[in-house]
């Protein structure tokens, strides 16, 4: 599984966005980048998923850089709850299609 | 859609009894994920299966924990004997043919006093 490495926790003003980072440098090119959301005592939910291009739904949008060695998710207006740990995730096909979840970024979203 | 089905929401058992967590994954998805959460080692992949076989299991942590899906429709995950330290949430999730994204159900709260 690409190793992927995230911040352990962020602040985000509401109303505003919150843009929250990842690097997963060891990507190999058929790799995704998923990203997920847990939302305490609640099973992780599915955002955003890209390969190379950015993407954009009515969630969020996700910035992959040209090399692809990092992405970021972008919620353009923050709400209240919006406040979860945020995961992202590069499952290795190679393997099996596990999804193996990390730490991820605690969001908390202040009023 | 309803969605992953795991049951029971919440089990409180004593130390040593058997535990049995059921899920029904979404129709059609021919892939299925049990993982633990604590919030010491946070969510932990335990073992996966693709239709219906046992593909990677190397995430059960010992010989109490047993995990079988005898049809495309329902999975167990068994820990017996169960000890405190298996006190967590337990989500098992399902994903498609497409392998793209994967549903979470709401969990099996476990605690073993």
């Amino acid at each position: 599984d690409a190793k992927t490495t995230q911040p352990t926790s962020m602040d985000c003003a509401e109303g505003r966005a919150a843009n929250l980072p990842c690097n997963h440098s060891t990507i190999s090119g058929n790799e995704y980048v998923y990203w997920y959301r847990q939302i305490h005592s609640q099973g992780p939910q599915y955002i955003i998923h890209g390969l190379k291009n950015n993407e954009t739904n009515e969630m969020a949008s996700l910035i992959i850089t040209e090399d692809r060695k990092s992405s970021t998710l972008i919620l353009p207006h923050a709400t209240l709850r919006d406040t979860a740990v945020y995961y992202c995730i590069v499952p290795s096909y190679n393997t099996g299609n596990q999804f193996y979840f990390g730490t991820g970024t605690s969001l908390t979203v202040i009023p | 859609d309803a969605g992953v089905i795991q049951s029971p929401r919440h089990e409180v058992t004593e130390m040593g009894q058997e535990v049995t967590l059921r899920c029904k994954p979404i129709s059609g998805h021919n892939s299925l994920f049990w993982y633990r959460q604590t919030m010491m080692r946070g969510l932990e992949l335990l073992i996966y299966f693709n239709n219906n076989v046992p593909i990677d299991d190397s995430g059960m942590p010992e010989d109490r924990f047993s995990a079988k899906m005898p049809n495309a429709s329902f999975s167990t995950l068994k820990i017996q004997p169960s000890e405190p330290r298996d006190s967590a949430v337990y989500f098992c999730a399902s994903t498609g043919q497409s392998g793209n994204t994967i549903y979470f159900g709401e969990g099996s709260w476990l605690t073993v006093v």
